[in-house]
């Protein structure tokens, strides 16, 4: 597609219910990225996909957070038993590669957990 | 321990003044620095960028500097228009990391 897509956009779910996140990035675009910002705070990076391999998933705060890549494509965050301090919006961006070059990023999708 | 800080959450400019926005980080690996610019309930927007072989990076009105002895960077936004107003964040990448770090950011209100 032209640019970064995500959705939902908004999601509001029940603290302990499962969410899933999707990112469908720019196409050719073989490095994707997910990060979170969380109210007042800065971007926060949660993992690093290169191809269908995530080489990096040191940001993510605990085993709750998981996340595939398939087909060089669509990128899938999973969010299991949500606690209210997972609530941030949660960001997808794509570079053209990895690395020194700049990452397009999607709208975000806003998570509320209440 | 946060690599990239941006001391200033807000600053405010009038219409047709000079913006500097400023960055310091504290990882000497770092070798490229980006600026984002970010509008409420849209994801950020590549702004302008400098590898560490570079002092200044120019593009229209905005103009990235580095310093890489002080480990400093800014941007500067000259002449500031009402539609700058966003909230401006600076990340660095240590290219064999392949990981952005960002700041928490800069809101940059102009007054018209």
């Amino acid at each position: 597609g032209a640019g970064v897509s995500q959705s939902p956009s908004n999601k509001v779910t029940e603290k302990g219910k499962d969410v899933e996140l999707r990112c469908d990035p720019i196409s050719g675009h073989t490095a994707l990225y997910w990060y979170r910002q969380r109210l007042g705070q800065g971007l926060e990076f949660l993992i690093y996909f290169q191809g269908n391999s995530a080489p990096d998933k040191s940001g993510l705060p605990s085993d709750r957070f998981s996340a595939e890549r398939t087909g060089e494509s669509v990128s899938t965050l999973t969010i299991q038993r949500t606690q209210q301090e997972d609530s941030a919006v949660y960001l997808c961006a794509s570079p053209q590669w990895a690395a020194n070059t700049e990452a397009f990023f999607g709208q975000g999708t806003r998570l509320t957990v209440v | 321990d946060q690599q990239v800080k941006q001391n200033s959450p807000s600053l405010s400019v009038q219409e047709g003044r000079i913006s500097i926005l400023n960055c310091d980080y504290t990882n000497s690996m770092f070798d490229y620095f980006l600026w984002y610019k970010k509008y409420p309930a849209e994801g950020p927007t590549f702004l302008i960028s400098i590898s560490s072989i570079k002092d200044k990076n120019e593009d229209g009105r905005f103009t990235v500097f580095l310093n890489k002895s002080a480990k400093h960077l800014s941007l500067h936004i000259v002449p500031s228009q009402p539609g700058d107003s966003a909230v401006y964040f600076c990340a660095a990448i240590h290219s064999g990391t392949y990981k952005y770090i960002f700041g928490t950011g800069t809101r940059l209100k102009v007054l018209a």
